[in-house]
């Protein structure tokens, strides 16, 4: 059974970097048909996808934070990372990270989920 | 970009009660949509892909429906358990990634 764990602060300065690490157990992150993905979800409201990586390192980012993000993979501990900078309170959220299916025939789904971790931006 | 509209943004219903949630495309998106089920306090689940395709593992009691602008989520029989808030997903060929503002369930 495929699982995913969140780690990385719970609290974040204003203007500060954001780091989270999500382990991968149960396959490996070096699956060919899949992508891993960070999703996040502010307090009380909807989702937002940040962006997807793939093994080899080939990533895809939102637009509105491709500025401010960078993803990368280490298939040795089979786990993905995200930084983003120059935080703001608007960044405050829980952050996931996703299996991300990317398929001609299936589609594009996020189909397993770690449970998230809260990240607070605040001095 | 292209928008989704899901509706309701809430619902209430009673338990055997047939609910249908629907999220429409600004243009047509074909059959790329999918929905998910979050439960407070947990993460997203994967219910139903491509517009109608039952995740493995999910009850035959949700279904989903539609193609081009127009997209249909119902739950057949309204259990307990189905208290969460239901979320449509599309994505495009320019790599993006859209959620639904979502639909909060709630029991009568």
């Amino acid at each position: 059974q495929l699982h995913l764990q969140e780690s990385g602060p719970g609290l974040v300065k204003p203007s500060e970097t954001l780091s989270l690490t999500c382990a991968v157990s149960g396959d490996s992150i070096s699956s060919l048909s899949f992508y891993w993905a960070w999703i996040r979800q502010p307090p009380g409201k909807g989702l937002e996808w940040i962006g997807s990586i793939y093994y080899s390192g080939s990533s895809f980012y939102n637009p509105s934070l491709k500025s401010r993000l960078s993803m990368s993979v280490d298939t040795s501990k089979n786990q993905f990372s995200l930084r983003l900078t120059s935080v703001t309170a608007a960044d405050t959220a829980v952050y996931y990270c996703t299996r991300h299916l990317s398929s001609v025939l299936a589609g594009n789904y996020f189909d397993y989920w770690g449970q998230g971790t809260l990240v607070s931006v605040s001095s | 970009d292209i928008q989704m509209t899901q509706s309701p943004s809430s619902l209430s219903a009673s338990v055997g009660d047939r609910v249908s949630i629907t999220c429409q495309a600004s243009q047509d998106i074909s059959n790329y949509l999918n929905w998910y089920q979050q439960k407070p306090g947990k993460a997203p689940k994967l219910l139903i892909y491509r517009a109608s395709i039952l995740q493995t593992g999910v009850p035959s009691r949700f279904s989903g429906s539609g193609s081009g602008t127009h997209f249909t989520f119902t739950i057949s029989s309204l259990q307990p358990e189905d208290i969460a808030t239901y979320y449509c997903q599309h994505y495009d060929n320019l790599v993006q990634y859209i959620f639904g503002q979502g639909t909060k369930l709630e029991i009568k």
